[in-house]
């Protein structure tokens, strides 16, 4: 298994609403990110989780709140988003350690704040 | 602290000709260089990457790239491109710390016939 799952892929939310995006990963990746990409934009990264801790925040606002259960999943929970928060958002995961390994990407989930 | 910027947002090209798609980064440190594709609604996926050695790196659908240190570049090429070659590209050097990637903006490579 050499895949990064990603679900929802599609998701539509009031600013009200609180929801989660799941990541799942079985290639026993010990580092797992959380990036957010606009369209025609790049990925920004958002969070890194380490070993399942939490080693890089990237300044986002608390609305988002990380969360990484096990070695194998890892969620984002959303909470009172606002429209401009709207965009792809993509995990992704790597063995860990050094940079010279493949970052593997998930689909990513659309996310529609209305 | 790094950074790269992709010269061209967008690059079309015929079928069957040949493409460049230029990045140049900035660097205090050692790098590690990466281009990545992602086609429509997918995430992204690595095409190539360059960590040290041989400065020419190749994947294995034809595109190469090769590292410059003097120019600070790390160009991606294909001699022929197809119309499936139709993607976004992105060019993406590691952060300092080795822990995370950054991207440029991205171009978008659009393939006719």
């Amino acid at each position: 298994d050499t895949e990064v799952t990603q679900t929802p892929k599609h998701l539509v939310m009031g600013m009200t609403n609180k929801k989660s995006l799941k990541c799942e990963q079985h290639m026993g990746h010990r580092a797992m990110y959380w990036y957010k990409q606009k369209a025609k934009k790049p990925p920004e990264l958002m969070f890194v989780y380490s070993y399942e801790k939490l080693s890089i925040n990237e300044s986002v606002p608390s609305r988002f709140s990380p969360e990484c259960p096990n070695s194998s999943l890892l969620n984002l929970h959303l909470h009172a988003l606002q429209p401009e928060d709207s965009a792809l958002y993509l995990c992704a995961s790597k063995r860990g350690g050094a940079w010279g390994e493949k970052l593997f990407f998930g689909s990513g989930t659309q996310l529609s704040v209305l | 602290a790094q950074s790269v910027t992709q010269l061209d947002s967008q690059v079309p090209v015929f079928e069957e000709a040949p493409v460049e798609l230029r990045c140049n980064y900035s660097s205090s440190v050692s790098v590690y260089l990466f281009w990545y594709v992602q086609y429509p609604n997918q995430g992204l996926q690595l095409l190539l990457k360059y960590l040290s050695g041989s400065t020419l790196v190749e994947s294995i659908n034809g595109f190469e790239a090769e590292f410059n240190k003097s120019q600070t570049s790390f160009h991606l090429r294909k001699p022929s491109v197809h119309i499936s070659d139709t993607a976004e590209y992105f060019c993406a050097v590691s952060n300092q710390a080795g822990t995370a990637l950054i991207f440029g903006k991205g171009t978008t490579l659009s393939v006719s016939s």
